[in-house]
């Protein structure tokens, strides 16, 4: 079965810095989808961007960025120029090739603060 | 574009209560459904999806079931709450690469 490890239960980063959330993940599989969610304190799950296992080149969507190592099994989120909207929690999810679409396996989360 | 609907967006039940939650989406046609539950200050856990009109996979076994009876509604239902049936409910369609798309959720408080 896969597993999702988020080791950071809360970050701190100061407005405007980078700031990188670790993720892990643990399959045996060789096609497999990554992702990771924002969930702000109003309760919704906003999709952030989206690494394929076979992807070559790092997945990037205006500021986030996801360093992808495949021989680690790690896929971090990567957040350049950190805003004040940024603080939430942010969840790091897998699914399978070959499962039902959908059928993600999440992390525990880390919240992220970001002071002015 | 595609939306997702759901309702209510919190409820308190009382132990023993039926419970009925609902969610519909529009803009797309014979979607994947899903329905998750989130514990206070922790993932996500999938409960049920569904492929189609009336068929639902049940991924955990608990003191919930959930229907389709329609292409883009799904329910989610309890003849009798659990005090441990509270937690956060998100449903949800699949679209592209199985990217999930979630509704605003439902706060179940089960006293």
């Amino acid at each position: 079965a896969q597993k999702i490890t988020q080791t950071q239960p809360g970050m701190f980063v100061q407005e405007k810095e980078a700031v990188t959330l670790d993720c892990t993940y643990d399959t045996s599989d060789q096609s497999y989808g990554l992702f990771w969610y924002k969930q702000p304190s109003s309760g919704e799950m906003i999709f952030l961007i989206y690494q394929g296992s076979y992807d070559e080149q790092n997945a990037t969507e205006g500021r986030y960025s996801l360093n992808f190592q495949k021989a680690r099994k790690s896929a971090n989120l990567v957040i350049s120029a950190s805003q004040l909207g940024d603080s939430a929690m942010y969840f790091c999810a897998m699914s399978l090739a070959g499962t039902s679409y959908g059928k993600l396996t999440f992390g525990q989360g880390t919240i992220l603060t970001v002071h002015p | 574009s595609q939306t997702i609907h759901q309702w209510p967006a919190t409820l308190v039940q009382p132990v023993g209560s039926p419970l009925s939650l609902e969610c519909t989406v529009e803009g797309t046609s014979n979607p994947n459904l899903y329905w998750y539950r989130q514990a206070a200050g922790r993932g996500l856990q999938l409960l049920f999806y569904s492929v189609g009109i009336g068929q639902i996979s049940s991924e955990v076994p608990q003191n919930l079931s959930a229907s389709r009876p329609q292409d883009r509604q799904f329910i989610l239902s309890s003849k009798k709450l659990l005090l441990s049936d509270s937690g956060f409910y998100l449903c949800a369609w699949s679209g592209t690469l199985g990217t999930l798309f979630f509704g605003s959720g439902t706060q179940l408080s089960v006293l």
